[in-house]
């Protein structure tokens, strides 16, 4: 079946400090890559997609690349502030299915 | 644009009791999903509706949930009886259609069965 894996947190940085949260995957076929974020008090947000090898999705200075070839689609930000903090969960969706599988989530904490 | 609308935000019962949760989608989204996430997990589906038909059920626990969305519109997630592992945010999700289109969540349900 599908799954995601998530790297566990919480991860604590520093303002301005990079940010790297690992996710990996198992699915059939070509499944869509996603990081959807979730802060206090909130609902899901979609942050950034791709849909297929080797596209970046962007979005308020994050990225992540759909590599196929180590399964994988990692958030990056070059430099995080305070308003970052928030859970971060990886989800894919695969086939002509468009539920989404997720990951367990990441918690990321940004201080001063 | 309103996003998606659910009720009530917290609740708690004591277990063998029965719940509901109602979720309102954006308007002109066809397609509805219920989520739940158990504390420490990832969202899983619980149930999928296109209009007022169901497209996957299979991780619904039937002996105890159900759902329905009678119109086509808002819907209502049940569970009778509750179970203590029944605690989780039960988050309600819509999208225009069942292709490659975004999914909008609603804040969530905090059920806590004591």
């Amino acid at each position: 079946g599908n799954s995601v894996t998530q790297m566990e947190g919480p991860v604590t940085l520093s303002e301005e400090a990079f940010l790297t949260i690992n996710c990996t995957y198992t699915a059939t076929g070509y499944p869509s890559l996603f990081w959807y974020v979730q802060y206090p008090g909130e609902g899901l947000q979609l942050l950034l997609k791709a849909t297929k090898a080797d596209d970046k999705g962007s979005n308020k200075g994050f990225e992540a690349t759909y590599r196929k070839e180590t399964t994988s689609f990692h958030l990056e930000k070059g430099s995080v502030q305070v308003s970052d903090s928030a859970v971060y969960f990886c989800a894919l969706r695969a086939g002509t299915a468009s539920k989404l599988t997720f990951g367990t989530g990441t918690r990321l904490q940004v201080t001063l | 644009e309103a996003g998606v609308a659910q009720s009530p935000r917290y609740k708690i019962i004591e277990k063998r009791q029965s719940v509901a949760f109602w979720c309102n989608p954006i308007s002109g989204h066809a397609t509805l999903y219920w989520y739940q996430q158990i504390l420490g997990q990832g969202p899983k589906l619980l149930i999928q509706f296109q209009n007022n038909g169901v497209v996957d059920d299979s991780q619904l626990p039937k002996d105890r949930f159900s759902a329905e969305r009678l119109k086509g519109v808002d819907s209502t997630l049940k569970i009778q009886p509750a179970k203590l592992e029944d605690s989780a945010v039960y988050l309600c999700a819509s999208s225009f259609d069942e292709a490659n289109t975004e999914a909008f969540f609603g804040q969530g349900t905090r059920l806590t069965v004591v």
